[in-house]
């Protein structure tokens, strides 16, 4: 079974920029989750995605949007880019939602590094 | 708010030499406690779920306990393969979310 893929795997934007992320979940999963870790911060938890509809969001601004596909894949944006946004930015996806209280396991994809210049 | 605290941050043992690596937590209503290794510049690797206090869970040379504060990730004679950044997450029942401590690093040498 293939496991969770992100594109691009590396990226470097400058200050003022958008950038669009992909992430493509395990086949017949339909929860995908989005990460942005730092070495200070660690994961923070930005948003999660279950059948197209955003279920919860972190605490980050507007600037960090998302969406889901009627296929489950997942794409996230980030406009207006500033330098505390390099990081990696990881996608996780599960077959329950996480927003149904019931958690089980979250299988993570190898991250897209952002680099903002 | 959910917190989870790890300990300690860096951790470096001889191959062979056991240890503990430790995850504490503050939160309401514990759903769902996870282990995950990650190596540089590569997503976590999930290891464990635990869901209840008492709970043990055995992979390898890692087993993973649960009381109803804090977590410890048990490793038996480790080997360097073994070095790796080992996190660890909750979820509860109010956040929808997984709230994760910000890591130990295990080096494991010679």
């Amino acid at each position: 079974k293939a496991g969770v893929t992100q594109t691009p795997r590396y990226l470097i934007k400058t200050r003022g920029q958008q950038v669009t992320l992909s992430c493509s979940p395990i086949s017949g999963h339909r929860s995908v989750s989005w990460y942005q870790q730092t070495p200070g911060q660690g994961l923070q938890f930005l948003f999660e995605y279950f059948s197209e509809t955003q279920r919860n969001k972190g605490n980050f601004p507007g600037r960090f949007s998302g969406r889901q596909f009627s296929n489950s894949r997942s794409e996230m944006n980030v406009s207006t880019l500033e330098l505390g946004d390099s990081a990696l930015y990881l996608c996780a996806s599960s077959s329950r939602p996480l927003s149904s209280g019931s958690y089980n396991e979250q299988f993570f994809g190898p991250g897209t590094r952002l680099t903002v210049l | 708010e959910d917190q989870v605290t790890q300990s300690p941050e860096a951790l470096r043992l001889q191959e062979g030499e056991s240890s503990s690596l430790n995850c504490s937590y503050t939160v309401s209503g514990l759903r769902g406690l996870f282990w995950y290794r990650q190596d540089p510049g590569k997503g976590p690797e999930f290891l464990f779920t635990l869901y209840s206090a008492g709970e043990e869970k055995e992979k390898e040379r890692l087993k993973a306990t649960l009381t109803k504060k804090e977590s410890f990730l048990h490793i038996t004679a480790p080997k360097p393969e073994d070095s790796a950044t080992y996190l660890c997450a909750v979820g509860t029942g109010t956040a929808s979310k997984l709230t994760f401590g910000t890591g130990t690093r295990l080096q494991v040498t010679l």
